[in-house]
């Protein structure tokens, strides 16, 4: 596609459920980025893959976070027993190569009642 | 820890000038981004300093101190679509992912007629 893919566009779930979020870059590449912004703040660095390894997944808050980029395209963001505070917008970004200008997609809007 | 700190709103007149200061204390320093975000939107690149100097691109400018640990967005000729939130984003040195930003909390500009 033309830009960063995210879908759904919003999540409402309640607490302790399980969500994924699925996010498909520009293709051709290969880094790929998660990053979660909460409202009146700026994104937050969460996890990054080259190809189809994290590279970096220091950003992760928690073990209920995971992430997978099987095929070193689409990547999908999953959290287990969700928490209110979980509650964000959460971006995916990608970029042809190591660069800090980063291609972000529309964001995936979680909710957990 | 990490500070990236810029002002939480400034409003100006269309056709106007605006300078939007960001000042960052870091553990380490790989280049300052600026990436604008329109409400509900994806941020979207516009500027990259990594070393002192100006950089200019159209009606956009961005400066760099990096003994001062100091940066600035200039908006020039100011428009109405100008209105959004601007982020300023420092690269950490101690990862090898340009991509991996430490974001301000962002300034909301607001151009009024």
């Amino acid at each position: 596609g033309a830009g960063v893919s995210q879908t759904p566009s919003n999540k409402v779930t309640e607490k302790g459920k399980y969500v994924e979020l699925r996010c498909d870059p520009i293709s051709g590449h290969t880094a790929l980025y998660w990053y979660r912004q909460s409202l009146g703040q700026g994104p937050e660095f969460l996890i990054y893959f080259q190809g189809t390894g994290a590279a970096d997944d220091s950003g992760l808050p928690n073990d209920r976070f995971f992430a997978v980029r099987p095929e070193g395209s689409v990547s999908t963001l999953k959290i287990q027993r969700t928490e209110r505070g979980d509650s964000a917008v959460y971006l995916c970004a990608s970029s042809p190569g190591n660069t800090g200008e980063l291609f972000f997609g529309e964001g995936s809007r979680l909710t957990v009642l | 820890g990490q500070n990236i700190d810029q002002p939480t709103e400034m409003t100006a007149t269309e056709g106007a000038i605006v300078q939007i200061n960001c000042t960052y204390q870091t553990s380490g320093f790989n280049g300052l981004f600026w990436y604008q975000q329109h409400a509900g939107e994806a941020p979207t690149f516009l500027s990259y300093n990594v070393l002192d100097g100006l950089e200019e691109k159209g009606r956009f400018s961005s400066f760099l101190s990096r003994s001062k640990g100091y940066s600035y967005l200039l908006l020039k000729e100011l428009q109405m679509k100008d209105s959004a939130s601007y982020l300023c984003a420092v690269n950490l040195m101690t990862t090898d992912s340009w991509g991996k930003l430490q974001f301000g909390a962002g300034t909301q500009v607001v151009v009024t007629p």
